[in-house]
């Protein structure tokens, strides 16, 4: 069955400090990655996501992942945050499921909070 | 503007009170899809539906409904809510019809509360 795992349910750090969000997921299919952001009170938006190609993907607001097959891993980074990147980031894995399209499983949610 | 719109934003109830939480996109997606989001669990998936009078369940259908009788609308009925379904809701859509590599568009949230 495939999963998806966050590792850091919530991560403090300071404003112009680099962050990365740790994201691991298992399948023993072929997926597709995405990260979503919600800020306070609104729904999910999508941050980035990873389809094919290259494993360096680059999102909204400075943010970027990095794919990793052999460690099964999508990590989110920003070289310096800001105060709005303050919000909750979920992690997601696509799977092809041939009768039903595609099923989008959800990792728990990483909190990031951006002090001044 | 394209937009997922759910109604209420907000809801208080009792147990045992049928209620409806609806959902309306303005993409012409063919799939949509219901989530409910809970500390620590991230969001699970309660219903989906690829297409009109397509519907299927999610990880976690019990003591919901849904119907899709029009392509822009995917209400969600809990025909008698308890309070373990107290929670945030989310309707979702997309296209194409294999939606596996696009994008989720979330409507803003349904906060229920079973009492």
């Amino acid at each position: 069955a495939q999963s998806v795992t966050q590792l850091d349910s919530q991560v403090p750090v300071f404003e112009e400090a680099p962050v990365e969000l740790r994201c691991n997921y298992s399948s023993s299919v072929s997926v597709y990655l995405f990260w979503y952001v919600q800020y306070p009170n609104q729904g999910l938006q999508l941050l980035l996501k990873y389809l094919s190609g290259s494993t360096l993907v680059k999102g909204i607001n400075g943010f970027e992942a990095e794919f990793n097959k052999s460690q099964t891993s999508f990590h989110l980074r920003k070289p310096s945050v800001h105060i709005s990147d303050t919000a909750e980031y979920f992690c997601a894995v696509s799977v092809i499921l041939y009768n039903q399209g595609g099923k989008l499983i959800f990792g728990q949610g990483t909190e990031l909070s951006v002090k001044p | 503007e394209a937009q997922v719109t759910q109604n209420p934003r907000y809801l208080i109830t009792v147990t045992g009170k049928k209620l409806t939480v609806t959902c309306s996109q303005n993409m012409n997606h063919e799939y949509m899809s219901w989530y409910r989001q809970d500390p620590g669990l991230g969001l699970r998936q309660i219903y989906y539906s690829m297409n009109v009078e397509v519907t299927d369940k999610g990880d976690v259908p019990e003591g919901y409904k849904v119907s899709r009788k029009e392509k822009r609308n995917f209400p969600l009925i809990l025909e008698s809510p308890s309070p373990n379904q107290t929670s945030l809701y989310f309707c979702a859509s997309s296209s194409p019809l294999r939606a596996s590599n696009s994008p989720l568009h979330f409507g803003n949230g349904t906060r229920l509360t079973v009492t």
